[in-house]
């Protein structure tokens, strides 16, 4: 079974611009949860898709934004970018059956310049 | 607010020894603990997860150890071998939001051959 795919691995991005990450759940996983990672921060919970539905959401600006397509798949969206929106994306998908038993991907490394 | 606190920072262990992670935790409306781990370059991933109903969790040479009153919880690696080396995060989340984590910031083990 293919794992959470993510991409793009790797972008940089100038300030003001806007960057749109996508990812691939397992097979079968309906529940896509997005995280932010850096060193100062650690891990932290951006949202998470559910049957094309947002059902949580973290605490992070208007600027941030996602998507869950009828496949599962979701995008997430960061607009006019700030230097401090330099982090790891991760993406995480879980099944029905066991909602706390995230798997998650490789991230996307965004740098803002 | 730091919800989830990891300690200590960093470990260093011999082969064979024992790692001990501890993570307090302050809200009580938190009933599922997982404990995640992360090599370089990749995501972070499941090692083992606990509910508040059980004090005790093995899985192989890992074990979670939880006290409710106290709210904490630990993570035992027996064993430790350097394959073990990683960063391992805690979290904890709420019912019905389980895949909404709030993780601890992390702590680097080193497991001297």
């Amino acid at each position: 079974k293919a794992g959470v795919t993510q991409t793009p691995r790797y972008l940089i991005k100038t300030r003001g611009q806007q960057v749109t990450l996508s990812c691939s759940p397992i097979s079968g996983h309906r529940s896509v949860s997005w995280y932010q990672q850096t060193p100062g921060q650690g891990l932290q919970f951006l949202f998470e898709y559910f049957s094309e539905t947002q059902r949580n959401k973290g605490n992070f600006p208007g600027r941030f934004s996602g998507r869950q397509f009828s496949n599962s798949r979701s995008e997430m969206n960061v607009s006019t970018l700030e230097l401090g929106d330099s982090a790891l994306y991760l993406c995480a998908s879980s099944a029905i059956a066991s909602p706390g038993e995230l798997f998650f991907g490789e991230g996307s490394r965004l740098t803002v310049l | 607010q730091q919800q989830v606190k990891q300690s200590p920072q960093s470990l260093i262990v011999q082969k064979g020894g024992i790692s001990i992670i501890n993570c307090a935790y302050e809200n009580t409306a938190f009933d599922y603990f997982p404990w995640y781990q992360q090599f370089p370059g990749k995501g972070p991933a499941l090692l083992i997860a606990i509910r508040p109903d059980v004090s005790e969790k093995k899985e192989g040479r890992f074990t979670i150890s939880f006290n409710k009153s106290a709210k904490q919880f630990s993570l035992h690696i027996m064993d430790s071998q350097p394959g073990d080396s990683a960063t391992y995060f805690c979290a904890a989340s709420y019912a019905g939001a389980n895949s909404k984590l709030t993780f601890g910031k992390g702590i680097t083990l080193s497991v001297r051959p």
